[in-house]
């Protein structure tokens, strides 16, 4: 247990549906991120929040759309994904952004799109 | 790209034999992390060396770095079949936000 919980652990959704990946921490950090790990490629940084605010968006198509309401949660809203959306969705969470600090993750949600 | 690259993508070895995997990166970094993931789950934080550090140990772990290289190993002594898993190694630069992962070495310690 890490203090970062994701869910749903797995999602199984049609290329028309709109869902939505949760996560939380309980760790008082101020950073937030959320992370694409596919088959055989390196983890992709999507996005980073920083005291809520967004400060980098990795070039990510708009069908994906995070939101951060408070330093202990981070949404990733998603609609009309690609099959090759597919993928584990990994959040993670450090106490700042810019520090010597280790980033802790969540166990991460397994996305199928059909 | 600042992307760390870890050599082998992959290894297998018996239990009781010692580990070795390496990270090369490309720019300055402020400090490199080592990390394990367990197959289809999050990852977890092994060890953290700083620029301004050459070695760093961690019970079974033992970290270098080179940054004259850009690189940096990770060996796991005495290994057990528990510590199968993916390892990473993530760069960060200074003042930067972005941690970086490589591709990763995938660990397999037969009993």
């Amino acid at each position: 247990e890490t203090g970062v919980t994701q869910t749903p652990r797995h999602l199984v959704m049609g290329m028309t549906n709109k869902k939505s990946l949760k996560c939380e921490q309980h760790l008082g950090h101020n950073a937030m991120y959320w992370y694409k790990q596919s088959a055989k490629k390196p983890l992709e940084l999507m996005f980073v929040y920083n005291f809520k605010e967004q400060t980098e968006n990795n070039s990510v198509p708009s069908r994906f759309s995070p939101e951060c309401p408070n330093s202990s949660h981070l949404f990733l809203h998603l609609h009309t994904l690609q099959p090759e959306d597919s993928a584990l969705y990994l959040c993670a969470s450090s106490q700042e952004v810019s520090t010597n600090t280790e980033a802790f993750f969540g166990q991460g949600t397994r996305l199928t799109v059909v | 790209s600042q992307q760390g690259e870890e050599d082998p993508q992959a290894l297998s070895i018996q239990e009781g034999e010692n580990a070795t995997m390496n990270c090369s990166y490309k720019t300055s970094i402020n400090n490199l992390q080592w990390y394990r993931q367990n197959s289809g789950r999050g990852l977890v934080h092994l060890i953290l060396i700083r620029s301004n550090e050459r070695e760093k140990h961690s019970g079974r772990l033992r970290v270098t770095l080179d940054t004259s290289k850009k690189s940096s190993s990770l060996l796991i002594t005495a290994s057990r079949a528990a510590d199968t898993a993916s390892y990473f190694c993530a760069t960060r630069k200074g003042g930067s936000e972005k941690l970086v992962f490589g591709k990763g070495t995938k660990l397999t310690v037969n009993p």
